[in-house]
Order: C-alpha cells, then structure tokens, then sequence
C-alpha cells in the first residue's frame, strides 16, 4: 500500500532552516509529483510546491518563493523540503502529499510539526 | 486569504442535511475539476470527494458533490455526531500550476 512516512517534530529559532523529508513507498516514486502543504495550528491548507521527482524540476507556491527549496533523492524514494529564514508564522504542521489531479490515488503522509521559538 | 472562498462554519442536528460551498475563478475550478477533504482534529485530512463528484471507495453515499461553473458544494445527507470535522475544498489552478485550497469549513454537528 502506498505510504508516506514523515520525518519528526522539529524546534528551531526564528532565521533558522528546517529540512523535512518524506519517505515514500507502495508506488513508482519517480511516477508522481510530491506536493508539500503547510498548515498554520488553527489555520487552513495551504500549498507551498511541488516537485517532480523524475526530473527533480520544482514550482513553488510566490507565498514561499525564495525561502523553500525542494529536493529528492530516488535512490530512497524520499523527498526533502528545506524553508528558511524561519519566523514564528511558520510555526505549522507541514504534509507532503501525492496529490495526482483528477485521481483517487491521494495520499498524504502523517505530517511534521515545525515549533519556531527563541 | 485563501484562493477558494468556502464558509468558515456550519452546522446541522443530527439527521439533518447541510450543504458548503466553494467559489472559485476561472483558473481552477472554472478550468478543473474540484476535491473535497474531510480532516479530525490531529489527523491529516482525508479524500472524501474527487473529480467533482466522486468518492473514494469506504466514503459513505450521504456525501455528495457537484460543481457549477467557478463554483462547487459538498452535502451531507444524515448528519452524524462523527460528520463534525473541518472540511476543506481543492481545485488545481492552472495560472499557479498547483493546487489551491479553500479556508475551510468547520461543521458542528448540534
């Protein structure tokens, strides 16, 4: 079956960075694009980019432009998405999610709390 | 401010049938088709209806949903004390190529 696995909550200081990965499996990782969302405690879905994970080709969501970058590695199906220049507005659970248009085949992975605090 | 604009709340007792909206533009839901996502507190959210009007395999038949032009609803028929969650509208957009979500609708179940 078709997984996403995150990494662990994360604490950092506001004008650090945060990498958070996800680790999938059940499925050609190299077949769909991985999509990352943020959710703010409270607050909605937000999406922040996507990356497809053949060509490693990304597009980030303005909001984000600038402070997220989005890698892979398929040699471990696992997706990274680094932000930057943290504040505590990015305190939030942050998804990755195989989100195929138009498909039943959505999954989302667990999700990964991100504290910004000095 | 979220590109697809649904109400923040609603709510229904229990047998009862309530619908939410979705306004969209052109350049998603005019232009795409719509999912739904339920999400419980805690829990990632969860498909509950794609291509406008679809539901995955395990959804119950009382949800519903339909699209019209830019804009889209969800209804749930039978309202259950276990229906009451945030319920969040997606559409891709093609001037962004990505997704779009709405604020959410947080339905109470009375």
């Amino acid at each position: 079956q078709v997984q996403l696995v995150q990494s662990g909550a994360e604490l950092k200081r506001p004008g650090a960075s945060v990498k958070v990965s996800c680790k999938a499996s059940g499925y050609t990782f190299t077949g769909h694009f991985i999509h990352w969302v943020r959710q703010a405690p409270g607050q909605g879905l937000e999406w922040m980019g996507w990356i497809n994970p053949k060509s490693g080709r990304t597009n980030y969501a303005q909001n984000f432009q600038g402070r997220v970058t989005m890698t892979r590695d398929t040699s471990i199906s696992t997706a990274y998405m680094d932000l930057s220049r943290l504040t505590s507005d990015d305190t939030a659970v942050f998804y990755c999610a195989k989100l195929d248009w138009g498909s039943v085949e959505v999954y989302w992975g667990q999700g990964t709390l991100v504290t910004v605090s000095s | 401010q979220s590109v697809l604009t649904q109400p923040p709340s609603a709510s229904g007792t229990p047998g009862q049938r309530v619908t939410i909206s979705c306004s969209g533009s052109s350049s998603n839901i005019g232009s795409n088709t719509v999912n739904w996502y339920q999400q419980l507190p805690g829990t990632a959210p969860k498909l509950l209806i794609y291509t406008n009007n679809q539901r995955p395999s395990g959804v119950p038949d009382r949800f519903s949903g339909s699209k019209s032009g830019t804009s889209a609803s969800l209804a749930i028929s039978g309202l259950q004390s276990g229906d009451e969650a945030d319920y969040y509208c997606a559409a891709w957009d093609d001037s962004l190529n990505g997704w779009v979500f709405g604020g959410g609708t947080k339905l109470t179940v009375l």
